[in-house]
């Protein structure tokens, strides 16, 4: 079983839609957890930050359950901007070192 | 101010060369990491260096990767021998270490490595 895991991609949604991706890890030790971004040919770039109660960033809303070992990243009204891939991460030490990435699901946003 | 760089861009070699990738992190970020991303897949850990610390080699596939740090500075990235499967791009990336557990990995733009 891999470490981190994300739904399988590609997600096609029009503009506007409200998309949600859904990972889940398999070290019930990790302590933080993140969503990045990484453009086509580009380098990830930190998108947000997860927090046990969960977080909000404008249309992008981040949810954890410990219990389940199961992390989420909702975007609602979705812009065309929005196309990328997004990466679940999860740190893979107790000291914020290592971080542990899932496959990245991709999302592409229609007019 | 700066971000994280690395050499070359792109690279291009003969199976049974020896490579060397380069990385130059933010100035004043402790910890380096090495990641390796093949075409359609995620980042695959490689290595990890926290100050004078020993480095974390976990992710390290074969006995033919090594990376060193010269203090908190500069790394390089050798493979020996590439084969094939080596081909992918090869991200570095620094943040201030340990400390928080919330600290962002900032990623430079990766060397492309293509093995014929």
């Amino acid at each position: 079983r891999k470490e981190v895991e994300q739904d399988p991609g590609p997600f096609n949604v029009p503009e506007g839609a409200t998309v949600a991706f859904n990972c889940t890890y398999s070290n019930s030790a990790s302590q933080s957890f993140f969503w990045y971004r990484q453009d086509c040919r580009k380098e990830p770039k930190l998108l947000m930050s997860v927090y046990s109660s969960g977080n909000e960033d404008g249309r992008f809303t981040a949810q954890l359950n410990r219990a389940s070992q199961y992390i989420s990243l909702l975007i609602r009204d979705s812009k065309l901007s929005d196309s990328a891939t997004y990466l679940c991460v999860v740190n893979g030490d107790n000291q914020g070192g290592k971080l542990i990435f899932g496959q990245g699901t991709e999302l592409s946003v229609k007019p | 101010g700066a971000g994280v760089s690395q050499s070359p861009s792109n690279k291009v070699t003969e199976k049974g060369k020896d490579v060397e990738l380069r990385c130059d992190p933010i100035s004043g970020h402790t910890a380096l990491y090495w990641y390796r991303q093949r075409l359609g897949q995620g980042l695959e850990f490689l290595i990890y260096f926290q100050g004078n610390s020993a480095p974390d080699k976990s992710g390290l596939p074969s006995d033919r990767f090594s990376a060193e740090r010269t203090g908190e500075s500069v790394s390089t990235l050798t493979i020996q021998r590439t084969q094939q499967e080596d081909s992918a791009v090869y991200l570095c990336a620094s943040n201030k270490g340990r400390g928080s557990l919330y600290n962002e990995q900032f990623f430079g733009p990766g060397t492309r490595l293509t093995v014929l």
